[in-house]
């Protein structure tokens, strides 16, 4: 199975600052069609998780554009441009290659 | 809008068998996979399965940690997806979403609320 590895914040972090989530994967995650199968999803305290970014740098429908991922096939970003209240919860990067699906463990965000 | 809404959890014994099921609206179920997440009490997402669209000859796949275990399969007619999940443990407490995917994408671009399943005697 490929394995999902993500960073950790140096939480809490301030409103308004901008912060980067990293995600790494044990094979790359580009394919031949040359799409990257990896996506972004928010989880906020108490809800299910969202897409936020998927094949690793475009934002889902009525996605804010503060929110941008980029990478190369092993190595992700994910970008917070001006955190805001809203954007409190657990990040996970998610690898669509191959199956099984895997996940990150999951990034935690909290604020100042 | 699409609508995803899970039904069937609640507390089951060791060893017992639990069907859950997923009513889904606001798109055409026809076009797409679904999938089964689940994620266990402060813990992580866990892919379970997914049934590939009748394009795809309905193909279903699971997650090896349950396989032999876990039955998914769909009704087009009621735009429905369900999970039967049998000799349940008590590792399989968790929430279970409904998902959705768009075919061969890898992105789970829709979400259930979840529900949650409790094995425990």
């Amino acid at each position: 199975d490929i394995v999902m590895t993500q960073g950790a914040l140096p939480n809490p972090v301030p409103s308004g600052e901008s912060v980067s989530i990293t995600c790494r994967s044990s094979k790359s995650l580009l394919y031949s069609d040359g799409k990257t199968y990896l996506n972004w999803y928010l989880q906020r305290p108490g809800q299910s998780p969202q897409l936020l970014i998927y094949w690793m740098s475009t934002r889902a429908s009525g996605v804010s554009d503060r929110f941008s991922g980029s990478g190369s096939g092993t190595d992700f970003t994910l970008k917070i441009s001006g955190v805001e209240a809203e954007d409190v919860g657990v990040y996970y990067c998610q690898q669509g290659l191959e199956f099984p699906d895997t996940f990150g463990a999951g990034t935690k965000l909290e604020l100042k | 809008e699409v609508q995803i809404l899970e039904t069937g959890g609640g507390l089951v014994k060791p060893g017992g068998s639990l069907r859950l099921s997923c009513a889904t609206s606001g798109f055409n179920f026809n076009d797409y996979f679904m999938n089964w997440v689940r994620q266990a009490p402060g813990k992580g997402l866990e892919w379970v399965a997914q049934i590939r669209n009748k394009n795809y000859n309905y193909a279903t796949y699971y997650a090896e940690s349950l396989e032999g275990r876990v039955t998914i399969s769909r009704d087009d007619s009621k735009s429905s997806v369900y999970l039967q999940v049998s000799s349940l443990r008590a590792e399989d407490t968790a929430i279970y979403y409904c998902t959705r995917s768009v075919p061969k994408t890898g992105t789970f671009d829709y979400w259930g609320q979840g529900v949650m399943v409790t094995v425990s005697s």
